[in-house]
């Protein structure tokens, strides 16, 4: 069995500013990831995925995400946002053969001009 | 190309009546996937079909149920309706043999009061 964590329930980020979203997870297995961002009263969208290759994905929007397997963690990071980024982020897993994906808590973004 | 439908968008139920969602998926895709989104629980895998066989199951009652149809389409279906039932109901797509990525639809809301 999967377990995820993000480490930050809400992040206040402003407007042009970088933001870094952490997640670790827990796995006996090998894994995918996933990040995805969900907007008020919408399903979730995938921002990126790291299945296997090189340890930095890069995603839509300008996010990306570095997989570290030693410390069991896939962080997310924006260099600048928008206000139009604030939304809530959900790190998720899923082993290799199995549909289910685990998903973390979430975390809010809230971008203040 | 269409993306994931779930229909309906809203429903208000009262409680002990039974409610029945639909989802459909993006065309080609043979595995269907459902998770609830509560703020108390966050998401929460609820159960896959692939090719009308439901392969996985979360930890939920029995009054929880689903189905897939020939063309891939899904259906679930809660009986007696409790209040703490009250979530957004969101499917999930996948095209693959592996998970390497699940569309999500905008999900159904269901209020029981």
């Amino acid at each position: 069995a999967q377990s995820v964590t993000q480490l930050d329930s809400q992040v206040p980020v402003f407007e042009e500013a970088p933001v870094e979203l952490r997640c670790n997870y827990s796995s006996s297995v090998s894994v995918y990831l996933f990040w995805y961002v969900q907007y008020p009263n919408q399903g979730l969208q995938l921002l990126l995925k790291y299945l296997s290759g090189s340890t930095l994905v890069k995603g839509i929007n300008g996010f990306e995400a570095e997989f570290n397997k030693s410390q069991t963690s896939f962080h997310l990071r924006k260099p600048s946002v928008h206000i139009s980024d604030t939304a809530e982020y959900f790190c998720a897993v899923s082993d290799l053969y199995d549909y289910k994906l685990s998903f973390g808590a979430g975390t809010t973004v809230t971008v203040r001009a | 190309k269409a993306g994931v439908t779930q229909t309906p968008r809203y429903l208000i139920k009262t409680r002990g009546q039974q409610v029945t969602l639909s989802c459909s998926p993006i065309s080609g895709h043979r595995s269907v996937s459902w998770y609830q989104q509560t703020p108390g629980q966050g998401l929460q895998f609820l159960f896959e079909y692939f090719s009308e066989t439901q392969r996985n199951k979360g930890n939920f009652p029995g009054r929880f149920s689903g189905r897939q149809f020939s063309n891939s389409r899904s259906e679930m279906n809660v009986s007696t309706l409790e209040l703490g039932d009250s979530a957004l109901y969101l499917c999930a797509s996948s095209g693959t043999e592996v998970n390497t990525e699940a569309f999500f639809g905008q999900g159904t809301r269901l209020t029981v009061v």
